[in-house]
């Protein structure tokens, strides 16, 4: 299975963009990359994903390297309320699949 | 609409004891998922069933683990004769099947065995 290496944690200051970076060397051509995080007391929520091309969507930026080895999630102004656990996952593009999260990136944002 | 509701959201048990933990997926979603997270820890795949396909089971660590889906909708997570290690928060996830879709978490149910 594909798996993903993420650091184990990361600070950031508030208002500042923030890249959160995840290598997936053994990435196969059609698995599609994930970011969920897990805010402190809470389940997991999905923040964003993609194949190929890069994301944007209303919580972050999703880039992708071209040989898709390694992708980074932005957080173009981080807040207080983005310190979380952040996951990179793969996920296979047919139904018949388990989510499988790693340990992710604890991120921790300074005021 | 309502998200992915779990019950309860706590629980305290004796060792020993056997518990059930409930999971209400979302409406139409068809792949259900159980997690196991222990404190300060990542997140442990348990089970997951997909439509009327046999359960992936893999994640279990026991067989005192033990979890059903019934009519495709409501699952219940089994664990027999706890110990003091399945102490834990247990979330469960659902999703709607698809090329590609996001899964969506319940709060989870925090499981104590003393």
């Amino acid at each position: 299975d594909a798996k993903t290496t993420q650091p184990n944690s990361m600070e950031s200051n508030e208002e500042e963009p923030v890249h959160l970076p995840c290598n997936h060397s053994t990435i196969s051509g059609t698995d599609y990359i994930h970011w969920y995080r897990q805010l402190p007391s809470q389940g997991p929520e999905y923040v964003i994903h993609g194949l190929t091309s890069n994301v944007n969507n209303r919580m972050a930026s999703l880039a992708i390297a071209e040989d898709r080895k390694s992708s980074t999630l932005i957080l173009h102004r981080a807040t207080l309320r983005d310190a979380a656990v952040y996951y990179c996952i793969l996920r296979l593009p047919r139904s018949a699949d388990g989510l499988t999260f790693g340990k992710g990136t604890h991120l921790i944002i300074q005021p | 609409g309502a998200g992915v509701s779990q019950s309860p959201s706590n629980k305290v048990t004796e060792k020993g004891k056997d518990v059930e933990l409930r999971c209400d997926p979302i409406s139409g979603h068809t792949a259900l998922y159980w997690y196991r997270q222990s404190l300060g820890q990542g997140l442990e795949f348990l089970i997951y069933f997909q439509g009327n396909s046999a359960p992936d089971k893999s994640g279990l660590p026991s067989d005192r683990f033990s979890a059903e889906r019934t009519g495709g909708s409501v699952s219940t997570l089994t664990i027999q004769r706890t110990q003091q290690e399945d102490s834990a928060v247990y979330l469960c996830a659902s999703r709607q099947t698809g090329v590609d879709t996001e899964a969506f978490f319940g709060q989870g149910t925090r499981l104590t065995v003393v």
